[in-house]
């Protein structure tokens, strides 16, 4: 069984701080997605890191893949209140199309 | 409209009834899936289907049928609800176009079993 733990579960910062959500694993994946979810609906992609090393930026979000594709971070620099919500680490792994999800990251950034 | 729809949205229980939820997806995409969500879990895998007639298991299927006769359709059956039923139950579909393919959620079904 393939798993995906995510840090940290809780996470409560100010406006205009940065932040990194790891996500660690001791198994290989595919590729990693990252997703977000607000109250009341479901998750929704953000991005997919699929080579080890890369490197994606999304606005103020940055999204790493480790090199050997066992890890992953998302560094959010300068938070605004509009990114709060439940950020989700999933990774696809020897199963065609099966995703592992993290435990999930509750982000609430504060005026 | 094109998309995932889950119902009910909202459904209260009680611990040795039957509930089935529902999934619907317009995508005709092959791969579903149903999750349920608890705090300090994320989402865990009930089961999956890669096609109609074609389901598998995942992490946690103890308590969980489903059936799949149509691409658009993949119902979750609580055969004898049991309390640590009680969750936040999600849908999602996959296209069949390679790895790596994001999964497209609904927007969930609160099930509340007393």
């Amino acid at each position: 069984t393939q798993l995906l733990e995510q840090s940290p579960q809780f996470l409560s910062i100010q406006e205009g701080e940065n932040l990194t959500v790891y996500c660690n694993s001791s198994s290989v994946f595919s590729s990693l997605q990252w997703y977000r979810q607000e109250p009341g609906e479901g998750p929704v992609l953000l991005v997919t890191v699929v080579t080890g090393g890369e490197v994606k930026k999304l606005k103020r979000l940055t999204f790493q893949f480790g090199d050997a594709r066992k890890d992953s971070s998302l560094h959010i620099t300068a938070a605004q209140p509009g990114d709060t919500g439940l950020y989700l680490c999933a990774g696809e792994g020897t199963s065609y199309g099966k995703l592992t999800f993290g435990q999930g990251t509750i982000l609430t950034v504060h005026p | 409209d094109a998309g995932i729809t889950q119902s009910p949205r909202y459904k209260i229980t009680e611990t040795g009834r039957q509930v089935t939820l529902m999934c619907h997806q317009t995508w005709s995409h092959s791969y579903m899936f149903w999750y349920r969500q608890d705090l300090g879990h994320g989402l865990r895998l009930i089961y999956y289907s890669a096609a109609a007639d074609i389901t598998d298991k995942g992490e946690v299927p103890d308590g969980y049928v489903v059936s799949r006769s149509k691409t658009e359709n993949f119902p979750l059956t609580l055969e004898s609800a049991t309390r640590s039923q009680t969750s936040v139950y999600f849908c999602a579909s996959t296209p069949d176009e390679g790895r790596d393919q994001p999964q497209h959620f609904g927007d969930g079904t609160r099930l509340s079993i007393l």
